[in-house]
């Protein structure tokens, strides 16, 4: 069974400071990564991908990807009290062509001003 | 990006009821619809996903019975919940998987269902 696990939280960082969110998946074929973030009661909007190794930024974000370690993270620099939020990493499982996202429980962060 | 609209955004129904839920995508193809389901404080369970033309792919524990899921065009599924019970309160969000993208999916903005 595909499993992904996050740190739950609440990770608190104040305004203006480098929060950082990380991620491990357990399969080990998974070639696309997304991060997700959701407001509560609220369904989650896509704000990074990533495919290959290494760090991509967009942003004051900045997905870091370790195949090998089977890791992820997410960096968001200048924290925001906007950015409070729990954020989803989802590794796809895109084998037989079917393209599934397997969501982690999600690291609950709080941006305190 | 990509609008994916769920309908209602919530809704309250009877125990014994049955509740459709639509998925639309308005403005590209989409050949494959997820549908989520989320208990709070939980991540979101794939309960199945929807390829338009066939039938749905259930996750196991999912009752296909239960939770009757149509994907007619390529725009459009549909989840009914047949026989609502108040276990089966919970927010449902579907997402849609754009085919010229190759894999994002966008997901609706989720259907908060509440059964008395």
């Amino acid at each position: 069974q595909k499993e992904v696990e996050q740190n739950s939280g609440p990770l608190s960082v104040p305004e203006g400071a480098i929060a950082s969110l990380n991620c491990t998946y357990s399969d080990r074929v998974s070639q696309s990564f997304f991060w997700y973030r959701q407001y509560s009661g609220k369904s989650p909007e896509l704000i990074m991908s990533i495919y290959s190794n290494g760090d991509k930024e967009d942003g004051r974000f900045t997905a870091q990807l370790n195949k090998a370690s089977q890791y992820v993270s997410l960096l968001i620099r200048d924290s925001q009290p906007s950015d409070s939020a729990t954020y989803l990493c989802a590794p796809v499982d895109s084998g037989a062509g079917s393209y599934q996202l397997t969501f982690g429980k999600g690291t609950k962060l709080s941006v305190i001003p | 990006g990509a609008v994916v609209s769920q309908h209602p955004s919530w809704v309250i129904c009877k125990s014994g009821t049955s509740v459709k839920i639509e998925c639309r995508s308005l403005d590209f193809q989409a050949t494959t619809m997820f549908w989520y389901r989320q208990f709070p404080k939980q991540s979101l369970m794939l309960m199945a996903t929807s390829n338009e033309g066939s039938k749905a792919t259930y996750e196991q524990g999912v009752e296909k019975d239960k939770f009757l899921i149509n994907h007619a065009s390529l725009t459009l599924s549909t989840l009914t919940v047949t026989s609502a019970h108040p276990e089966d309160s919970s927010f449902y969000i579907c997402s849609a998987r754009d085919r010229a993208s190759n894999t994002e999916a966008f997901f609706g903005q989720g259907t908060r269902l509440t059964v008395v």
